[in-house]
Order: C-alpha cells, then structure tokens, then sequence
C-alpha cells in the first residue's frame, strides 16, 4: 500500500520563528489533508490539499502532485501552535486515510 | 454544524471486560470512519460506512471487534475481551460525499485504557 513519510519527525522552534514541515508519498494521491493534533487529542483539520497552494493565516500548504510531496509552511510561530502535525493521504479506491507518523513540534515562548 | 462528537471521552476497564464507544458524526455526513491511534503513531483505519453500510474493515479490526451504523447515524463501536494491547486513542470520523476526495472531520476520541 501507500506509505506516507513526514519530516523532521521532532522540531522545536523560538516563538516567532518560521518552519517548514514535508511530507513524501510513494504513489499518486486523490485526496492529502494536514492536521493539528492538539495535547487533548483532537484532530484539527488545517488544509484539504491534494495538489496547489493553500493559504490560511500563518499557516500554507503546497502540494506538487507530480513529484509526489507537500509542504506545510507555519509563520511566525506562536506556543498554541504546538502539537503534532499530520499529514494523510487516500490513493486507493477506498475511503479511509493513511496517515504519516506525524510531525511533533514544540514552540517555546 | 456542532462537529463530531464521541461518548464516552475516557474508558478505564479490565482485562476480558466489553466496551462500547459512540459516535454522532455531523449531521448528514453520508460517511463514518473508525481510526485507532497508539502512542507516538499516526491513526490506523478499522473500518467505514456509507449510511448504514460497513463497507470496509481493516486486517487491525479482529473479530472481537464489531462496529455498527443503524439507521446510517451515529455508530457503535464493541471490543469484547478487552486485551492489554487494544488500549489506544479510538477516533471517529465523517465526511459528505460519494468518494475518495471527500474531507473528513474527526471527533475528540475516547482514549481506552485496558488494565
């Protein structure tokens, strides 16, 4: 099936600052989302993404299809934004996400 | 639009014990998703409805596992004979659509803790 790989698996970053998060897929994609997985658990929908450039607020995503990666930009980084970021993927026929093992970040103040 | 929401939030049973979770996902969402989430990983897809049908299980979804929709709303999901390794976070999801580039929404989880 399809594997989906998430960079870097750690990121810890002064509040303020910016940071780059990937995302790498093994095979074509009909359907990417990013995520925010807050300390209670909840996953927050950032971007529905599954080719182009999406902006919203500090946050923007890009994915080039073709080549088979996404970019999720986060600006001026604030402590609320801590958490881990996921990235997930359908390419098959079915419903259901794959997911990457997510992006864990801590913004320190 | 009041979100997906998820009963109960924390499960606390012992070993061999058979829980219940519930899901009411957001009004008129055709489609329901069931996902398990251990420490450190990303969230594993069991199984999914469209209505009322289960139209998809994963090899994770053991036959202790069962998950209905009656009625093609809010769904149930029973683990019989709790074991050590079923505790998790359990996530359910929903989305509007007829396929695989529909958006899903997830709820807040119930976290299983198995003694």
């Amino acid at each position: 099936g399809i594997q989906v790989e998430q960079s870097p698996p750690d990121l810890i970053l002064q509040e303020g600052a910016n940071s780059t998060l990937r995302c790498n897929f093994s095979d074509s994609v009909n359907n990417l989302q990013w995520f925010h997985q807050n300390p209670w658990g909840q996953l927050i929908n950032l971007f529905y993404i599954p080719s182009g450039t999406k902006q919203n607020g500090r946050l923007s995503a890009t994915t080039v299809a073709t080549e088979r990666y996404s970019l999720l930009y986060i600006s001026s980084s604030q402590t609320t934004d801590s958490g881990v970021y996921f990235c997930a993927v359908n390419g098959g026929s079915q419903g259901n996400l794959i997911f990457g093992k997510g992006t864990k970040l801590s913004v320190k103040p | 639009d009041t979100g997906v929401s998820q009963d109960p939030r924390h499960k606390i049973t012992k070993r061999g014990q058979n829980v219940t979770f519930r899901c009411d996902p957001i009004s008129e969402h055709n489609r329901l998703y069931w996902y398990r989430q251990t420490l450190g990983q990303g969230p594993e897809f069991l199984t999914y409805f469209q209505n009322e049908a289960q139209l998809e299980k994963s090899r994770l979804l053991s036959d202790r596992f069962s998950a209905e929709r009656p009625k093609g709303s809010f769904s149930t999901l029973e683990i019989q004979r709790t074991e050590q390794g079923d505790s998790a976070m359990y996530l359910c999801a929903s989305s509007l659509g007829q396929g695989v580039t529909d958006t899903q929404y997830f709820g807040p989880g119930t976290r299983l803790t198995v003694l």
